[in-house]
């Protein structure tokens, strides 16, 4: 049970590439999620998703696109980087909630992110 | 939407002192808070959490209190360890999305021996 897994670690992006992060869980949670996380500040999420074919923006989704085709893969794509991307991004997955749910949220180990 | 603030921004203690970190919420809906321990180039990790049915709770060395009515809710940190330093996050959501989170800008909390 790997839990959220996350690919690359590191990339360095010059201005205007494209690239995609990569978030795969393995613990049939319906609920996922993108954040972004700059220097000395808390989580912004990008994108959610509380299922396959379901997806809905977050607080800061410009710049970034989310699809969610299976219950374990949510990747976010960056079309045209940009340096106000520079950021640590960390997916998460959590269960359905509730009132009685233990809806931990569990994270990857993020991505670090250049865009030069 | 949803706004947390967090303070203080850094906060230093000695060895054996106790911490506390405070939050405010704005969204009276909101009924789940969170919080999470990050050490330096790691993941957050969920340390506590509190629903709005309850008022305190209590693991260990760390307590969560929560005050609906004036919607701020706390970290209290007892016997604090140098293993304790880490920023650490508050955050806010509706409990059927806990994920869906709002997050306080952080607190350094740095634990002298």
């Amino acid at each position: 049970n790997a839990g959220v897994t996350q690919t690359p670690k590191f990339r360095i992006l010059k201005i205007g590439q494209s690239m995609t992060l990569q978030c795969t869980q393995d613990m049939n949670h319906n609920y996922m999620y993108w954040y972004r996380q700059d220097p000395g500040m808390g989580l912004k999420l990008i994108y959610y998703s509380v299922g396959a074919g379901i997806t809905d923006k977050g607080e800061v989704p410009n710049g970034y696109n989310v699809s969610r085709s299976t219950t374990e893969d949510f990747p976010l794509r960056l079309e045209l980087a940009a340096p106000s991307q520079t950021s640590v991004y960390f997916c998460a997955s959590t269960t359905r909630g509730g009132a009685v749910a233990k809806n931990i949220q569990y994270f990857g180990a993020g991505t670090r992110l250049s865009v030069l | 939407g949803e706004n947390v603030e967090q303070h203080p921004s850094t906060l230093s203690v000695q060895e054996g002192d106790s911490a506390v970190i405070k939050c405010t919420y704005s969204d009276s809906a909101s009924n789940y808070f969170p919080w999470y321990k990050q050490e330096l180039g790691k993941r957050p990790q969920l340390i506590i959490d509190i629903r709005s049915n309850v008022g305190e709770k209590k693991d260990q060395r760390i307590a969560v209190t929560l005050n609906k009515t004036a919607k701020h809710f706390s970290l209290h940190i007892t016997e604090t360890q140098p293993e304790d330093s880490a920023v650490y996050f508050c955050a806010a959501s509706v409990d059927t999305n806990a994920g869906k989170s709002t997050f306080g800008d952080g607190t350094t909390l740095t634990v002298k021996p």
